[in-house]
């Protein structure tokens, strides 16, 4: 079935680690995202791909990176300077063309 | 101002009752509108998208987009308990280059209650 698939579903971190969200997508889509949810709250842009080897800071990419080397892979590094790191991370795609974003199901990242 | 805000929650409706969503945005070049409906731990899943003005049907949803007020709503007939959830609306912008890429900025989500 295609989808976007996310792992893993939950993550601890100990302070000054560096760990790594894995995305996959089999849509054929060329956009790819990073989306943090915080308790309560709306989603907020860490970082985005419209193609290959190309991406783009959101809104709160600080202590973050990303790498786009495949179409189908976009995978997250939350850094040791991301300072409050607990919170849900949801990766999404979408054709370039197109308007809709379609989520993976989302992990979960707790410091520890 | 934020750039999309949504009607502060929670909302109640009992079951059968219509429940109405409200968003506005500050954008007013935005050309695409959606509603996420988003259960408790996981993900969010699309239920409407809206590009022009009017309104938009699909079952028991609604979606009414009005432009010139930069205000979007949902419209849940029927509600259900199964309805119960936090519905996120999220506005897609062109980016500078006039192009639409799926760049969406969500609100806060407002949290539903369907109670029997």
């Amino acid at each position: 079935d295609g989808g976007i698939t996310q792992s893993p579903k939950y993550l601890f971190r100990k302070e000054g680690q560096n760990v790594t969200l894995s995305c996959e997508q089999n849509l054929n889509h060329d956009a790819m995202y990073w989306y943090r949810q915080d308790p309560g709250q709306g989603l907020r842009l860490i970082y985005y791909s419209q193609i290959v080897n190309d991406f783009q800071k959101g809104d709160i990419a600080e202590g973050y990176s990303v790498s786009r080397e495949k179409k189908e892979s976009f995978p997250l590094t939350v850094t040791s300077a991301q300072k409050n790191p607990t919170a849900f991370y949801l990766c999404a795609s979408s054709g370039v063309a197109g308007n809709t974003i379609y989520f993976g199901e989302g992990s979960w990242l707790t410091v520890v | 101002q934020k750039e999309v805000e949504q009607n502060s929650g929670p909302l109640s409706v009992p079951e059968g009752a219509i429940a109405s969503l409200n968003c506005t945005y500050s954008d007013r070049v935005s050309q695409s509108f959606f509603w996420y409906r988003q259960y408790s731990g996981k993900s969010p899943e699309l239920i409407m998208s809206i590009y022009s003005n009017g309104d938009k049907e699909d079952g028991r949803f609604t979606a009414q987009l009005n432009k010139a007020s930069q205000y979007v709503s949902l419209l849940i007939r029927d509600s259900q308990p199964s309805d119960s959830a936090t519905y996120l609306c999220a506005v897609n912008n062109r980016n500078a280059g006039g192009t639409s890429y799926g760049k969406l900025t969500f609100g806060q989500g407002t949290i539903l209650t369907v109670h029997p």
